[in-house]
């Protein structure tokens, strides 16, 4: 069946220290994307991306950066320059008349 | 810019009644507007949507959403509540000219059910 799959599901940074968090999809959609998710707070965009090399900022992207080497697949790095990442990230992919379809997400917490 | 406010971040409703959950939008252009749900810790799941076909929209689970374009609501509806229902909603407008392009999202709402 297509996809999207988020991985890690938990995944722990040290202070200081880089993390990725892997988002693949087999839905063959050209756009996907990365939001943060906080309590009560809604979905807030990352980062975005319609085309393979190809990516644009969203509404909170200091400390996150992201690549798009291939259509399938949107990783997104968080670097120690974002002070506050314990959240819930979900990654989403669309094609263009179709609603975004979500990952089952990655809980990042700090150690 | 567009925004979304979700009136009411959380709803408790008992088991057999009516779940109102209201979402109010601004946007300069014709808007895409899109319910999703959310279960604990997993990813969002299209409730339904509106993309100026019909404005009584009928999604899954029994849901409904009305477009009311004279006061930019797009509030979601169930007759009779099953615990099942609860979960998080969102209410999202999509930003540009076709349905699959970014969302800005609502605060969410969180639905208890009491049986």
């Amino acid at each position: 069946d297509g996809g999207i799959t988020q991985s890690p599901k938990y995944l722990f940074r040290k202070e200081g220290q880089n993390v990725t968090l892997s988002c693949e999809q087999n839905l063959n959609h050209d756009a996907m994307y990365w939001y943060r998710q906080d309590p009560g707070q809604g979905l807030r965009l990352i980062y975005y991306s319609q085309i393979v090399n190809d990516f644009q900022k969203g509404d909170i992207a200091e400390g996150y950066s992201v690549s798009r080497e291939k259509k399938e697949s949107f990783p997104l790095t968080v670097t120690s320059a974002q002070k506050n990442p314990t959240a819930f990230y979900l990654c989403a992919s669309s094609i263009y008349d179709q609603p975004q379809h979500f990952g089952d997400g990655t809980r990042l917490s700090i150690l | 810019a567009q925004s979304v406010t979700q009136l009411g971040s959380h709803v408790s409703v008992s088991e057999g009644a009516l779940v109102l959950l209201r979402c109010n939008y601004s946007s300069s252009v014709p808007p895409y507007l899109f319910w999703y749900v959310q279960y604990p810790n997993q990813g969002l799941q299209l409730l339904l949507k509106y993309t100026s076909a019909a404005t009584l929209v009928k999604g899954i689970n029994g849901f409904e959403a009305e477009f009311k374009k004279s006061e930019t609501s797009f509030h979601l509806t169930k007759p009779s509540a099953h615990m099942s229902d609860a979960a998080e909603y969102f209410c999202a407008v999509s930003v540009g000219k076709a349905a699959g392009n970014k969302l800005t999202f609502g605060g969410g709402t969180r639905v208890l059910v009491k049986p």
